[in-house]
């Protein structure tokens, strides 16, 4: 079974520009999330979508945005960067999305870069 | 404010001895702690996790330990191989959340 697969893996952007980033989930898993990993904050979560909904988010500036499509498919949309949008990026898959009894796999991530 | 920490950045350990790194939470509502494992250029891999009404999980050479009232709980590995040369991630949940809290990270060095 193919894991957890992130497009691109690296990205490199300037000060205001917008970005996407694309996940797709292990085959069946419909609940898909993101994480933002930086190295003095650990990871940090984002969003989690679920059949194509937004169920919880995170504590992240409105610049921040994903949505899911019905293949379970996610993307992430940041807006307008700033310098400390650079990260890696990592999304998560899981059966039903329960952090307690579904283990979550994560992709490689992406290492975005803003300049 | 970080509700899960990692207050030490590395551990450097000998092959063949025991490896602890620990973990402390705020949020007394966390019934669910995770250990994950990351090696370079991967995602994190989940490791072992325990549920808050027990003390102790084991899983071959892995053992976490909770102890609630101290808000704390460990990663033991013995014995520690050079594979295990990665950084570990400390994570918690509660019931019914999708979401999980993640510590800073404790990079792990097993020298041979």
């Amino acid at each position: 079974k193919a894991g957890v697969t992130q497009t691109p893996r690296y990205l490199i952007k300037t000060r205001g520009q917008q970005v996407t980033l694309s996940c797709s989930p292990i085959s069946g898993h419909r609940s898909v999330s993101w994480y933002q990993q930086t190295p003095g904050q650990g990871l940090q979560f984002l969003f989690e979508y679920f059949s194509e909904t937004q169920r919880n988010k995170g504590n992240f500036p409105g610049r921040f945005s994903g949505r899911q499509f019905s293949n379970s498919r996610s993307e992430m949309n940041v807006s307008t960067l700033e310098l400390g949008d650079s990260a890696l990026y990592l999304c998560a898959s899981s059966l039903q999305g329960s952090a307690t009894t579904d283990t979550q796999y994560f992709g490689p991530g992406t290492r975005l870069t803003v300049l | 404010d970080q509700q899960v920490k990692q207050n030490s950045p590395s551990l450097s350990v000998q092959e063949g001895r025991i490896s602890i790194l620990n973990c402390d939470y705020t949020n007394s509502m966390f019934d669910y702690f995770l250990w994950y494992k990351k090696y370079p250029a991967e995602g994190p891999t989940f490791l072992i996790s325990i549920s808050s009404i027990k003390d102790k999980n084991e899983d071959g050479r892995f053992t976490v330990f909770l102890n609630k009232s101290a808000k704390h709980l460990s990663l033991h590995i013995v014995p520690s191989q050079p594979g295990d040369s990665a950084v570990y991630f400390c994570a918690a949940s509660e019931t019914g959340a999708n979401n999980l809290f993640f510590g800073t990270g404790t990079r792990l060095t097993v020298i041979p």
